[in-house]
């Protein structure tokens, strides 16, 4: 069946720092890849998502590139504001699991000044 | 602005009573689904549906029921709840398309006592 593995939090970094966090998958399928990040309090919101090998998703300074030889999907930003901090959950959805996402465990991310 | 809401956002009941989670989109969409999110687990789906009349089952289904009598609504309901269903609760919808983005709900907490 599918799933999704990310790295474990939570994640500290300074203010501008370089942000990775890291995501492989399995899927029987030609999945669709997703990033979604969950604000304190709040539901889940798209932050980007590539369709197919190759395609790079890019939202608010974030991107992740769909690497099917290696199966991951790598979220990174070059420089973190404290409005980053929230967890981020790397998701796929294919035909084999219809229209419902499989989600990693999510990644504690918090951002000092 | 089209939206998807949850209710209540914070429920509190007793182990065995029967509880009814409601949710409502003005997405228009034919698909929603439910997932309950647990600290160490991410989000797992419960149940999720097509469309009108269409129900299907998630990974973590046992105890819990849905149905689709209309396009905006999709209640979960917990024959007799558990405290094992002590969760957070997210109600999503998204079009035909594996690559479409799921829209959330903000949540409901539920504790059972």
């Amino acid at each position: 069946g599918n799933s999704v593995t990310q790295m474990e939090g939570p994640v500290t970094l300074s203010e501008e720092a370089f942000l990775t966090i890291n995501c492989t998958y399995t899927a029987t399928g030609y999945p669709s890849l997703f990033w979604y990040v969950q604000y304190p309090g709040e539901g889940l919101q798209l932050l980007l998502k590539a369709t197919k090998a190759d395609d790079k998703g890019s939202n608010k300074g974030f991107e992740a590139t769909y690497r099917k030889e290696t199966t991951s999907f790598h979220l990174e930003k070059g420089s973190v504001q404290v409005s980053d901090s929230a967890v981020y959950f790397c998701a796929l959805s294919d035909r084999n699991s219809g229209y419902a996402l499989n989600f990693g465990k999510g990644t504690s991310l918090l951002v000092t000044p | 602005d089209a939206e998807i809401t949850q209710s209540p956002r914070h429920k509190i009941t007793e182990t065995g009573r029967q509880v009814t989670l409601a949710c409502h989109q003005t997405w228009n969409h034919n698909n929603m689904f439910w997932y309950r999110q647990d600290l160490g687990h991410g989000l797992r789906l419960i149940h999720y549906s097509y469309g009108v009349q269409d129900t299907n089952k998630g990974e973590v289904s046992d105890g819990y029921s849905v149905s689709r009598s209309n396009t905006e609504d999709l209640p979960l309901t917990l024959e007799s709840a558990a405290s094992s269903q002590t969760s957070v609760y997210f109600c999503a919808s998204s079009e035909l398309d594996r690559a479409s983005e799921q829209y959330f709900g903000p949540g409901t907490r539920l504790t059972v006592t």
